[in-house]
C-alpha cells in the first residue's frame, strides 16, 4: 500500500523541548513539505524539500528544523524556539519539484504544548 | 499569489441539494489552482488541478471552473450527499510558491 505514514498522531510536550514529527512517504516522490493549521486559517508552509540533502524555508520556518537525508523521510523538529507551537501538522508529498505538481498528505501529527 | 480566500466559511445543505463555493486568488502571476477535499479524520485528498483560463473538470457530481482573468474557480457539488460533507479546500500556485486557503466546510444533512 503506497502512501505517507505520519507518527505519532498525538504528540504533547513540555514547554522547552525540543519534539521531532516523522514522515514517511513510498511514493517514489521527489519532493515532500510540512505545513501547519491553525483554527480558522489555510495550511502555511514550514519548510519544503524538492530532492535529497536539499531544503528550503517556507513561510514561518522559525523555531523548525527539517532534514532530508533521504528520499523516503522528511523530518520535523519543533525546537524550544518556536513560540507557539500548539497546532496540527500535515506532512505531504508530490511526484515532481514543480510547486503546480498535486500533493499527496499524510494523516496529520496534532501538538500540544503542556 | 499572496493570498487564497475561500467563501463561505461553512455551509449547511440538505440532502440532495446541489451547493457551489468560491475561491478566490490574484490573477497576476498565476500558474496552477488545486482543489483537494478533506474528510474529517483523514487526509486531504486532490480533486482538481487546473491551469488554463476556462478550464473546466468533472468527477462525477462535483465539478470546478476556472477564471484566471477575474482571479475566482467554482466548485459545484450536484446532488449533495452525506459523504459529500468535507472540508474543501483550494490551493493557487504562482511565483514557485503555492498558497492555501481557509477551506468551505461543507455538512450535509439526510
Amino acid at each position: 500500500d503506497g502512501g505517507i505514514t505520519q507518527s505519532p498522531k498525538y504528540l504533547f510536550r513540555k514547554e522547552g523541548q525540543n519534539v521531532t514529527l516523522s514522515c514517511e512517504q513510498n511514493l517514489n516522490h521527489d519532493a515532500m513539505y510540512w505545513y501547519r493549521q491553525d483554527p480558522g486559517q489555510g495550511l502555511r508552509l514550514i519548510y519544503y524539500s524538492q530532492i535529497v540533502n536539499d531544503f528550503q524555508k517556507g513561510d514561518i520556518a522559525e523555531g523548525y528544523s527539517v532534514s532530508r537525508e533521504k528520499k523516503e523521510s522528511f523530518p520535523l523538529t519543533v525546537t524550544s524556539a518556536q513560540k507557539n507551537p500548539t497546532a496540527f501538522y500535515l506532512c505531504a508529498s508530490s511526484p515532481s519539484e514543480y510547486h503546480w505538481d498535486e500533493q499527496f498528505f499524510g494523516p496529520g501529527t496534532r501538538l500540544t504544548v503542556l | 499569489i499572496l493570498n487564497v480566500e475561500q467563501s463561505p466559511q461553512s455551509l449547511h445543505v440538505q440532502e440532495g441539494d446541489s451547493t457551489n463555493f468560491t475561491c478566490s486568488f490574484p490573477s497576476s502571476n498565476f500558474y496552477a489552482l488545486h482543489w483537494y477535499r478533506w474528510e474529517t479524520a483523514k487526509s486531504p485528498e486532490a480533486l482538481f488541478v487546473m491551469t488554463l483560463n476556462g478550464d473546466e473538470k468533472k468527477k462525477g457530481r462535483i465539478s470546478a471552473t476556472l477564471n484566471t482573468k477575474e482571479g475566482y474557480s467554482y466548485l459545484y457539488i450536484k446532488g449533495s450527499q452525506p459523504e459529500d460533507s468535507a472540508t474543501y479546500l483550494c490551493a493557487g500556485t504562482g511565483g514557485f510558491k503555492t498558497i492555501f486557503g481557509a477551506g468551505t466546510r461543507l455538512f450535509v444533512k439526510a
